[in-house]
């Protein structure tokens, strides 16, 4: 049984920083692994999709790795803003289509 | 496209009523999620269907929960009865499986049973 889990829980860091956000699962036969973010009472946003044959993807200020062997990915996140203050997911879909969740980590970033 | 639209976003309703939420995925799409989320238990996907059939349904609690997708435009999740710790934010969330893209969510319905 596939279990995802993200470390840490939470985090706060001033504006400006640059962090890193963990994710790992137990069973490596993946199809693609995504990163998702989530604003409170608000439904999820895919932030990065990356596919099983792939290492990394970037998008802006985002960048996630993929391990698969190792089974982890991070999401890092360059010259932190207030604005990224959200809870960050990570999913991972097998070949059947099944996407399964982490449970988030919660970021403040502050001013 | 509008994107997932979940309906109604907000529920309240009493212990022993049924409770139907609903979903239109992105048209073309042909997976369909279904996931439950509290801040105990995160996300826990309920039941996902390709091309209109449910493929796992392990997810979903009890008996009293069914769900449906008469087309590839439409499906329900159904709660008979409900009960208090139904209360929860439900999403929908649609893909298009096996073209490795992204999945894309609903804003929710967010279910309190009294």
């Amino acid at each position: 049984k596939q279990e995802v889990t993200q470390i840490p829980a939470a985090l706060s860091v001033p504006e400006g920083e640059n962090l890193v956000l963990n994710c790992s699962f137990t069973d490596s036969a993946i199809y693609n692994l995504q990163w998702f973010r989530q604003d409170p009472g608000k439904g999820l946003t895919s932030l990065l999709l990356i596919q099983s044959s792939q290492r990394e993807q970037t998008s802006g200020r985002l960048n996630a790795s993929l391990d698969k062997s190792s089974g982890r990915s991070t999401l890092y996140i360059a010259a932190s803003q207030p604005g990224d203050s959200a809870t960050y997911l990570c999913a991972v879909e097998g070949d059947t289509g099944k996407l399964i969740f982490g449970q988030g980590t919660t970021l403040q970033v502050k001013p | 496209d509008a994107g997932v639209i979940q309906s109604p976003r907000h529920e309240v309703t009493e212990m022993g009523q049924e409770v139907t939420l609903r979903c239109k995925p992105i048209s073309g799409h042909n997976s369909l999620f279904w996931y439950r989320q509290t801040m105990m238990r995160g996300l826990e996907l309920l039941i996902y269907f390709n091309n209109n059939v449910p493929i796992d349904d392990s997810g979903m609690p009890e008996d009293r929960f069914s769900a449906k997708m008469p087309n590839a435009s439409f499906s329900t999740l159904k709660i008979q009865p409900s009960e208090p710790r139904d209360s929860a934010v439900y999403f929908c969330a649609s893909s298009l499986w096996g073209v490795n893209t992204e999945a894309f969510f609903g804003q929710g319905t967010r279910l309190t049973v009294v």
